[in-house]
């Protein structure tokens, strides 16, 4: 069945550095895409999301970029701190049931 | 709370038993999902309600487990005759409107199941 994949289980970054997790997915008739952060023993939040009519996506200290040509999603977080240690999942839909990827560990060190 | 509500948080149950997890969502929201998630793993998708439609209940993984929504609010997932690989964390989701593709989903934090 088709997928929606991580390219890395863990990520260390240094306090203060950009971070970028990247996510690949194979349905191409998903057209709508969230990123999530989960911290521990706490339910998926909402952080950003994109359509696919758009490459790039702003918010607050976080960027999502869409390629559509290689399927592929990344969100970037801009002078990581240390709340934003946890982990972080993509997903897709092309109509109203999310798809999960399995997820990426992310940890500041100070 | 203005959040999607859960209980209980913590259930631990014999092999064999029957559970009931209970859901409450955002008041006023249309869709409802049910979602598990195992150890260090993604969500995997179980069961959707969408207002007075028949519900999506295509990620179920067995017919030991069923989901029911009452009045289009509240919502319980019943797993019958437990077994050890039911032990997981259970998430509930609601949304405004038709679910994921049109607004965003929000979590409650999850009923964590641990069957000895």
């Amino acid at each position: 069945g088709e997928s929606v994949g991580l390219h890395l289980p863990t990520l260390s970054v240094q306090e203060g550095d950009n971070s970028i997790i990247n996510c690949a997915y194979s349905n191409s008739a998903s057209d709508y895409f969230i990123w999530y952060k989960q911290e521990s023993g706490k339910g998926p939040q909402f952080i950003i999301d994109i359509r696919s009519n758009m490459d790039k996506r702003q918010g607050q200290r976080v960027t999502v970029l869409l390629n559509k040509t290689v399927k592929h999603l990344s969100l970037q977080i801009a002078a990581t701190q240390p709340g934003d240690s946890a982990v972080y999942f993509c997903a897709e839909t092309p109509d109203y049931k999310l798809s999960f990827g399995a997820g990426t560990t992310v940890t500041v060190r100070a | 709370g203005a959040g999607v509500s859960q209980s209980p948080s913590n259930k631990v149950t014999e092999k064999g038993k029957d559970v009931e997890l209970r859901c409450d969502p955002i008041s006023g929201h249309t869709a409802l999902y049910w979602y598990r998630q195992s150890l260090g793993q993604g969500l995997e998708f179980l069961i959707y309600f969408q207002g007075n439609s028949a519900p999506d209940k295509s990620g179920l993984p067995s017919d030991r487990f069923s989901a029911e929504r009452t009045g289009g609010s509240v919502s319980t997932l019943t797993i019958q005759r437990t077994q050890q690989e039911d032990s997981a964390v259970y998430l509930c989701a609601s949304s405004l409107g038709g679910g994921a593709g049109t607004g965003e989903l929000f979590f409650g934090e999850g009923s964590r199941l641990t069957v000895l």
